[in-house]
């Protein structure tokens, strides 16, 4: 069973772009969850998108959001980054809801120059 | 004060002794993770529980829900298992997202 994947692996950006993180599930998840851990830092939560709707947001502004498609598969934007948006961006994928075991992508190493 | 609070912070064993990692949280829960994150930053979740000990391999996990503590133990350990092992818990009832300590950056050396 394949397991999730993201893409790209890497990304170079450089200030005040835009930029777009995909992620597809585990076949049968519905949510789909999105972490940045920026260098130095631990893991903070972005959003949670569980059948099509976005379930919670995290303490991230407003130019950081995202959509689930009918396929489950997920999409983060940021706009106008900022140098401090460099980091390594996290997908994880579970059956519906927190209280299942989340499986991780390997992520998307963002970098804003 | 951060609502996860992971001791210790470093790490450092000799292959085959005994690890264990402490996660202590100050709100309820409705469960804990343990997650370990490789140098190449794929993270894997190692265990979920709510309750009692849970074992996989030479990996064993306990959480006293009264005392809001949980522990990881490694058992012979080796270098292999070196990576950041990541304690987050679900808050409440259940109905929101993790929150993560900062995480434990174990070294095991041959």
């Amino acid at each position: 069973e394949a397991g999730v994947t993201q893409s790209p692996t890497h990304l170079i950006k450089t200030r005040g772009q835009q930029a777009t993180l995909r992620c597809s599930p585990i076949s049968g998840h519905t949510s789909v969850y999105w972490y940045q851990q920026a260098l130095g830092l631990g893991l903070q939560f972005l959003l949670w998108y569980d059948e099509g709707e976005e379930r919670n947001r995290g303490n991230f502004p407003p130019r950081f959001s995202g959509r689930q498609f009918p396929n489950y598969s997920s999409e983060l934007n940021v706009n106008a980054l900022e140098l401090e948006d460099s980091a390594l961006y996290l997908c994880a994928s579970s059956l519906g809801g927190v209280l299942y075991e989340q499986y991780f992508g390997p992520g998307t190493r963002l970098t804003v120059t | 004060k951060n609502e996860v609070e992971q001791s210790p912070q470093n790490l450092t064993a000799q292959e085959g002794e005994f690890i264990t990692i402490n996660c202590s949280y100050s709100v309820g829960i409705s469960a804990l993770h343990w997650l370990q994150q490789h140098p190449g930053g794929g993270i894997v979740s190692l265990f979920m529980l709510s309750s009692g000990k849970k074992k996989h391999g030479r990996l064993i996990a306990t959480i006293n829900i009264q005392e809001k503590h949980s522990s990881l133990h490694i058992t012979a350990s080796h270098p292999r298992d070196s990576a950041v092992y990541i304690c987050a818990v679900i808050r409440g009832a259940g109905n929101t997202p993790l929150v993560f300590g900062k995480g434990t950056r174990l070294s095991v050396i041959a």
